[in-house]
């Protein structure tokens, strides 16, 4: 069955980086689209990023777009996220999330990674 | 940016009877191709979200036949026929028609 399971996250000053990985599992993972979403601590789910199956597409929520990127390595069954220049406000939990087969619902989700940004 | 909008924020049922939560878009439409591009997801406390819904009225595998999904345009609905104690969660609608692929701010569910 599908695996996605999270690690990077962590505790991290404000204006520093930090890169999480998502390791995929079960399904073929160069073939589907793979996305991040957040969650604050006690908050709703916010989207952040996808990416398409083969990397050549990338899209972002406004609040992240040129502070983060989105990449894969299909070889790897690996998905990332490098953050640059953290904020307060980027304190959640990231989950990564498998699109749909024929679409961008996320019918796979990981458990995801903690990330806390603070002085 | 498409903002959805949930109602109510929280809800209590008592089990055997009806859960309805609306979602509302702010664009126009969410149509195209003979697709509706709204997902519902349940999430539980300490889990990630579970995808209940997609197209708008579409079961996930798996997902019991009480969890149902309707409407257009701009309004959407789930509705649960007859709550159990384990649908005791937040749901989410989630638009996938434009990115950013925003989501609604959530409703609580509760029996009462």
């Amino acid at each position: 069955q599908v695996q996605l399971v999270e690690s990077g996250g962590g505790v991290v000053q404000p204006g520093r980086s930090l890169r999480l990985s998502c390791a995929a599992s079960g399904f073929s993972f160069s073939t589907y689209g793979m996305q991040w979403v957040r969650q604050a601590p006690g908050k709703g789910l916010e989207w952040v990023a996808i990416i398409r199956f083969d990397g050549t597409g990338k899209n972002y929520v406004g609040s992240v777009k040129g502070r983060f990127t989105i990449s894969r390595d299909n070889s790897k069954n690996t998905l990332y996220l490098e953050m640059n220049n953290l904020r307060v406000e980027d304190t959640a939990v990231y989950y990564c999330a498998k699109s749909g087969y024929s679409s961008n619902w996320s019918d796979s989700w990981g458990q995801g990674t903690l990330v806390t940004v603070s002085s | 940016d498409i903002l959805m909008t949930q109602s109510p924020d929280s809800l209590a049922v008592s089990l055997g009877e009806r859960a309805t939560i609306s979602c509302k878009s702010s664009q126009g439409t969410l149509y195209s191709n003979n697709k509706r591009y709204l997902a519902w997801y349940q999430q539980k406390p300490g889990q990630p979200p579970k995808l209940l819904i997609y197209w708008a009225s579409t079961r996930e595998s798996g997902v019991p036949d009480r969890f149902s999904g309707s409407g257009s345009g701009t309004n959407f609905t789930l509705t649960i026929s007859s709550l159990q104690a384990e649908d005791v969660a937040v749901y989410y609608c989630q638009q996938y028609f434009n990115t950013p692929f925003t989501f609604g701010q959530g409703t609580k569910l509760e029996i009462k």
